[in-house]
């Protein structure tokens, strides 16, 4: 079955430190996303990835940044999180073709707090 | 600028009713929509999806209608499942453009 799995369910941090956020997929999918999800907002996308080493920035790129040095994993990064930055953040991934093509995959989220 | 939106936050329907949810679009570029359910503290898993070259997708209990013209489309349930309580989200695509662009969900629950 098909998986992709997030690093943290539950995270911590302070404001001003930097967060990793890491997500894995096993179906060798050339498409990554991150979403963070806020009530009434729906999901906002961070940034997206179509192929190793290339990233675009979505609707919601300021104060993240993204690494996708292998085409299984995909890293969030807040530089210096911000409270503002509290949110659940989301990966999924996506295949360009073949069986349920067009279905994202989604992990099962980080719930992030900035103190 | 909001181009897909759930204009209900949340929806009670009664246990073997049906639940009807609704979703508008302004993009008149988008081809391609989906139906996303999420439970509390999980990501969201697919429900069921719809081309625009079609009106109507069903699946099991589960049926999508796509309005062009309308720009609007809606997701129907019967019979409603206790199972059924969650968020839902409605999102669109543009043909070959990888992103999904979402709406704003709505929280369905079922009272048994």
């Amino acid at each position: 079955d098909v998986k992709v799995t997030q690093s943290s369910r539950y995270l911590v941090k302070r404001t001003g430190e930097k967060v990793f956020l890491e997500c894995v997929q096993d179906m060798d999918h050339e498409n990554m996303f991150w979403y963070r999800q806020d009530p009434g907002l729906g999901l906002r996308l961070i940034y997206f990835s179509y192929d190793v080493k290339m990233k675009e920035k979505g609707d919601i790129p300021e104060g993240y940044s993204v690494s996708r040095e292998k085409k299984e994993r995909f890293s969030l990064i807040l530089e210096s999180a911000s409270t503002n930055q509290t949110s659940m953040y989301l990966c999924a991934s996506f295949g360009s073709g073949g069986f349920r093509y067009n279905e994202q995959f989604f992990g099962p989220g980080t719930r992030l707090t900035v103190l | 600028d909001q181009q897909v939106k759930q204009n209900s936050p949340s929806l009670s329907v009664q246990e073997g009713r049906i639940s009807i949810l609704n979703c508008d679009y302004t993009n008149s570029m988008f081809d391609y929509f989906l139906w996303y359910k999420k439970y509390p503290a999980e990501g969201p898993t697919f429900l069921i999806s719809i081309s625009s070259i079609k009106d109507k997708n069903e699946d099991g209990r589960f049926t999508v209608f796509l309005n062009k013209s309308a720009k609007h489309l809606s997701l129907h349930i019967v019979p409603s499942q206790p199972g059924d309580s969650a968020v839902y989200f409605c999102a669109a695509r543009n043909f070959g453009n990888e992103k999904l662009t979402f709406g704003t969900g709505t929280r369905l629950t079922i009272i048994p």
